[in-house]
């Protein structure tokens, strides 16, 4: 079964840094492209960062544009999210996902993990 | 950036009603769109792609049609399971934007 587990996540004062990671399982991750997706506490989901399955290509929300870095290691089965100069604004569970092409259809997130929350408070 | 906008915020349906969930683009984005279901405290879950195609799995009474800026989710038989979030989202350029999600609750 396809697995994907986030962690890194807590506690950090404003200004700080934090890395996730997402620990991928039960497919060819390195076939895929993959995603960070977060939710404020109480407020809907924000897509802000996409990784190719070779990292040759990057993308990033506007909001954390130049804070933040995705990465991910193929041997390893993992993806990580460098976040830099956080900000109370960035409070959330941060989810990794899976994106899949549907042949024509566009490319959706078909696989996601449980999230793991990170916190920016002084 | 195309902003994604849905309607209502909110509903109250009871078990066996129709509900019918509307998302509108800023921008024609043709048919990528997709529409994810998420209950809370759990992951969202895909449940159409490319605005009409159910993913494996979900039950016919979900339907999403439309396409260019204004597409729809059609729960034909709202069942016990179906209470939760719904959000649409565009997968025609970066950023992959999401709707702001229509809360389906009981009534």
């Amino acid at each position: 079964d396809v697995q994907l587990v986030e962690s890194g996540g807590g506690l950090v004062q404003p200004g700080g840094s934090l890395r996730l990671s997402c620990a991928a399982s039960g497919f060819s991750f390195s076939s895929y492209s993959m995603n960070w997706v977060r939710q404020a506490p109480g407020k809907g989901l924000e897509w802000i960062s996409y990784i190719t399955s070779s990292s040759d290509t990057e993308y990033y929300a506007d909001s954390v544009k130049g804070r933040f870095t995705i990465s991910r290691d193929n041997a390893k089965n993992s993806l990580h999210l460098q976040m830099n100069s956080l900000r109370a604004e960035d409070t959330a569970l941060y989810y990794c996902a899976r994106g899949k092409h549907y042949d024509t259809s566009g490319y959706y997130f078909d696989y996601w993990g449980r999230g793991t929350l990170v916190t920016v408070s002084s | 950036d195309i902003q994604m906008t849905q309607s209502p915020s909110s509903v109250s349906a009871s078990v066996g009603d129709r509900v019918t969930i509307t998302c509108r683009a800023s921008q024609d984005i043709g048919s990528w769109l997709g529409w994810y279901q998420q209950k809370p405290g759990k992951a969202p879950k895909l449940l159409v792609y490319g605005a009409s195609s159910l993913q494996s799995g979900v039950p016919s009474r979900f339907s999403g049609s439309g396409s260019g800026t204004d597409f729809t989710l059609t729960i034909s038989s709202l069942q016990p399971d179906d209470f939760a979030t719904y959000y649409c989202q565009q997968t025609n350029s970066f950023p992959r934007t999401f709707g702001q999600g229509t809360k389906v609750q009981i009534k």
